[in-house]
Order: structure tokens, then sequence, then C-alpha cells
């Protein structure tokens, strides 16, 4: 049971370039969430969604796009990298919300993170 | 979105009881309280969550004040591995599915 994995782990990119960051969940989780962290910062909510189909913009959307086409995967997408977006990026999932009486079913669980440098 | 505040930073000797604090004095009646914990270059990890009761597991214990405006995580003996930024975070189950950090509390631990 792998959990939350994130591709790649590292990224070089210079200003303009494109490039997508992959999510994977194995454990049938309906909610996906990117954030980004920045040195010395806590995490900021990127974008996020609640199933197969469907985003929602998080508390900084811009600069990024986000597709869910498989109910495993949470792809984030950089069209123009800026050096602004220099950062380490956390993948996290969760089962549900509704019901929270389930014991851990409103749980989050993160991947190890992707450190992107853009130059 | 209800928002929670905590002190930037916290120092406890190994071995003694921590006690960090939370307050959320904007929490609603349908707002779980979490708390997560990032290791030095990990994603964060889920510590433990409660809703009106205090709780307890194998990692910490949850005290919720009686008005649910402030909550407090406790660390029973701190060990040099409990050296981390902890972030105590709300979440609705109304139909709003962001979960938002701020910016945690950084705890050391001296040995």
């Amino acid at each position: 049971n792998a959990g939350v994995t994130q591709t790649p782990k590292f990224r070089v990119l210079k200003t303009g370039q494109s490039m997508t960051l992959l999510c994977a969940q194995d454990m049938n989780h309906e909610y996906m969430y990117w954030y980004r962290q920045d040195p010395g910062m806590g995490l900021r909510l990127i974008h996020y969604s609640v199933g197969e189909g469907t985003t929602a913009k998080g508390e900084v959307p811009d600069g990024y796009n986000v597709s869910r086409l498989k109910k495993q995967n949470f792809l984030l997408g950089l069209e123009s990298a800026a050096p602004s977006q220099t950062s380490v990026y956390f993948c996290a999932s969760s089962l549900w919300q509704g019901l929270a009486e389930i014991s851990g079913a409103n749980v989050l669980t993160f991947g190890a993170g992707s450190r992107l440098t853009v130059l | 979105d209800a928002k929670t505040t905590q002190p930037n930073s916290m120092e406890s000797n190994e071995e003694e009881p921590v006690h960090l604090p939370c307050n959320h004095s904007t929490i609603s009646g349908t707002d779980y309280i979490h708390w997560y914990r990032q290791l030095p270059s990990q994603g964060p990890e889920y510590v433990i969550h409660g809703l009106t009761s205090n709780v307890n597991n194998r990692m910490a214990s949850l005290a919720i004040a009686e008005d649910r405006k402030s909550s407090t995580l406790i660390l029973h003996r701190a060990t040099l591995r409990d050296a981390a930024v902890y972030y105590c975070i709300l979440t609705s189950t109304s139909g709003t599915y962001k979960y938002i950090f701020g910016t945690g509390t950084r705890l050391k631990v001296l040995a």
C-alpha cells in the first residue's frame, strides 16, 4: 500500500517552461488537494477536488491548473513557470468528509513532496 | 473559513509534557479540530482529531475547551523525534471541503 505518491520529487525549470506534477493515491480516496509550502512558511491550498471530474480553487490558484480525470490521480500543471512558483508542493487525499463520526474518515494523508525550482 | 491561531514557536525539555495551544474562536458546530505535524523535510502527518470530547491516541491527547473556542494538543513525554511544526486546523462536515493550514507552532525539544 503506497499511500500518496508524488512525481517527480525534484525538478528545475526555466522561466516560461511548462510542467505537470502527478499525484497518485491507491486508497480509493474521494478528495484530493494540492498545497505549496515556501521556506519557513505554512501550507497554502492551491486547488482541490471532491471527486473524479471535479476541481475547485483554493487560496492561491493563480498560475496553476489541475485535472482529475481518474479518481486516483490529481495533476497540477504550470503552463508558464515563474520564479515565484519556486516551492515545495504537497499533495494530500482524504476518504470523505461526510459522517465524520467514522474514525479517520476525513483525515488527510500527504505525499512526500515535490521540490520545484524555477530559474 | 474558520481560522486558527497558534504561537509561532515553543520549547520543551526532553521527557517532559508539552501543551500546544490553538485558538479557534469562530469555530462552527460542524467543524472538527484536527492536528497534524510536519517533521523536517517531510510531508505533514496526522496526529489526532476531535469534535467536542477530549481524545487520546498513541501519539497524543487532545483537550477541547467546553465552548470549543480553543484546544490543546498534549504530548505526554516529548522526545527529540517530536521536534516538528504542529498545525491545528478546522475541517467542516457541512459541505466546505477545504483544509486551510496556518503557519503552525514550531516545537523545539531540548536534550
